[in-house]
């Protein structure tokens, strides 16, 4: 159990463009997913928190209005990069909180974002 | 603030034991995680440390002190598939956030 999955594992598109990432949890409910960004040989940086019905939580310098984050349901939440540029370009990961809020993560597969 | 201090770099020999320490001030804190991640890859769950003592599950084992605000994941028998980054990731808090360390990468030679 507690699988989640992304989509598309691998996007490249054109400088202006926007991107969606999707991220479902497969086998369980989430009222809670969180988004980070991966750059080379660096560690996860939170991007934001996700919760079902309500607005995200951003963390302290990301750009709410360029990463658009929606949580419609308790199985999907969905990240958009607007008017993607070259420095936007990294491994998107988002994550599902455990319904049982031990605070334990599962963590998706993950979206290789390149801007060109 | 919140911090966490990880060394960037280890290097172990393929069927040896290797300590790799956390160091951590985070503000609240409920417990403490260690992730493995594959380059490439999503990480994926080693263990869970609430209270202060050493968890031990197969030839991984992590060990918690609340009061020095200090973990370590021992791995032992090491094999080539254990070359990855190890992350430590303390949590705490109302939203259930998990501050990642920067991580540290493993090589396991033969």
């Amino acid at each position: 159990g507690a699988v989640v999955s992304q989509h598309p594992s691998r996007v490249i598109c054109k400088s202006g463009t926007s991107v969606k990432i999707e991220c479902r949890s497969l086998d369980f409910q989430a009222t809670t997913m969180f988004w980070y960004r991966q750059f080379p040989k660096q560690s996860l940086m939170l991007m934001a928190t996700s919760n079902e019905g309500s607005k995200a939580t951003y963390e302290q310098g990301v750009e709410k209005d360029k990463f658009l984050i929606n949580h419609a349901s308790l199985t999907l939440s969905t990240l958009t990069v607007t008017s993607a540029h070259p420095e936007d370009s990294s491994f998107y990961i988002c994550s599902a909180g455990a319904a049982s809020g031990s605070g334990e993560q599962f963590f998706g597969p993950g979206t290789r974002l390149t801007v060109l | 603030g919140q911090n966490i201090d990880q060394p960037t770099e280890m290097t172990a020999t393929e069927g040896a034991i290797v300590q790799i320490n956390c160091t951590y001030q985070t503000s609240g804190f409920n417990g403490l995680f260690w992730y493995q991640q594959h380059a490439g890859e999503a990480p994926t769950f080693l263990s869970y440390n609430v209270l202060d003592g050493l968890e031990e599950k197969g030839r991984f084992s992590s060990f918690l002190s609340r009061s020095k605000g200090y973990s370590y994941l021992l791995l032992k028998e090491l094999q080539m598939k254990d070359s990855a980054s190890y992350l430590c990731a303390p949590h705490g808090g109302a939203t259930n956030k998990l501050i990642f360390g920067t991580g540290t990468l493993l090589a396991v030679q033969p």
